[in-house]
């Protein structure tokens, strides 16, 4: 299985491009997210999907936007690109955890940098 | 902001100690779980411990768990070079959302 796949695995941009990073899972799960890592500031949350047509704000969601429209595949796209977005990315996925709390799967990551 | 904060932010022991971290969360979790990152690679589950569990092992890892001060250590013994990584704690199951919140991190120096 190739579990979670995160495309591209570098990227430049400059100010004001978007662009799309993609997401995705071959585990049928449910839950899916995308995190952001910055150095001193470990992950912080953008926004998740419950499910196919489910999405949610996270902690960071500005500047972000993201759609779920098959249960494998949770794409993150960045609308106008600013140097305060150049971070590693992490998406992930889960099944349902529910209060119990499940192991969550983790890509391995795209490096932006905005200049 | 960040549910949970490790302790200490760095680590760096020699090969074959034991090797401890601690993480403090603000608000009451069903769960907690404790990842590893590798440098450059993404973030690998490690162990899940629930609110009404006290202590959990995997292998070398040890997890402890106390809600009434809030906080949970992991226990890394007989470490190795290979052990060198980042530790993150995440808390979950939390009303509202049950995505995991991540702390900032421990990052673990084993010099072998």
């Amino acid at each position: 299985n190739a579990g979670v796949t995160q495309t591209p695995k570098f990227q430049v941009l400059k100010t004001g491009q978007s662009m799309t990073l993609q997401c995705a899972q071959d585990m049928n799960h449910e839950y899916m997210s995308w995190y952001r890592q910055d150095p001193g500031m470990g992950l912080r949350l953008i926004h998740y999907s419950v499910g196919a047509g489910i999405t949610d704000q996270g902690e960071v969601p500005n500047g972000y936007n993201v759609s779920r429209s098959t249960t494998e595949d949770f794409p993150l796209r960045l609308l106008s690109a600013a140097p305060s977005q150049t971070s590693v990315y992490f998406c992930a996925s889960s099944q349902n955890p529910g209060e119990r709390g499940t192991e969550a799967f983790f890509g391995q990551g795209t490096r932006l940098t905005v200049v | 902001s960040q549910q949970g904060e490790e302790d200490p932010q760095a680590l760096s022991i020699q090969e074959g100690e034991n090797a401890t971290m601690n993480c403090s969360y603000k608000t009451s979790i069903n769960n907690l779980q404790w990842y590893r990152q590798n440098s450059g690679r993404g973030l690998v589950h490690l162990i899940l411990i629930r609110s009404n569990e006290r202590e959990k092992h995997s292998g070398r890892l040890r997890v402890t768990l106390d809600t009434s001060k809030k906080s949970s250590s992991l226990l890394i013994t007989a470490s190795r070079a290979a052990d060198t990584a980042s530790y993150f704690c995440a808390t979950g199951g939390m009303v509202g959302s049950y995505i995991p919140t991540f702390g900032r991190g421990t990052s673990l120096i084993v010099h072998p």
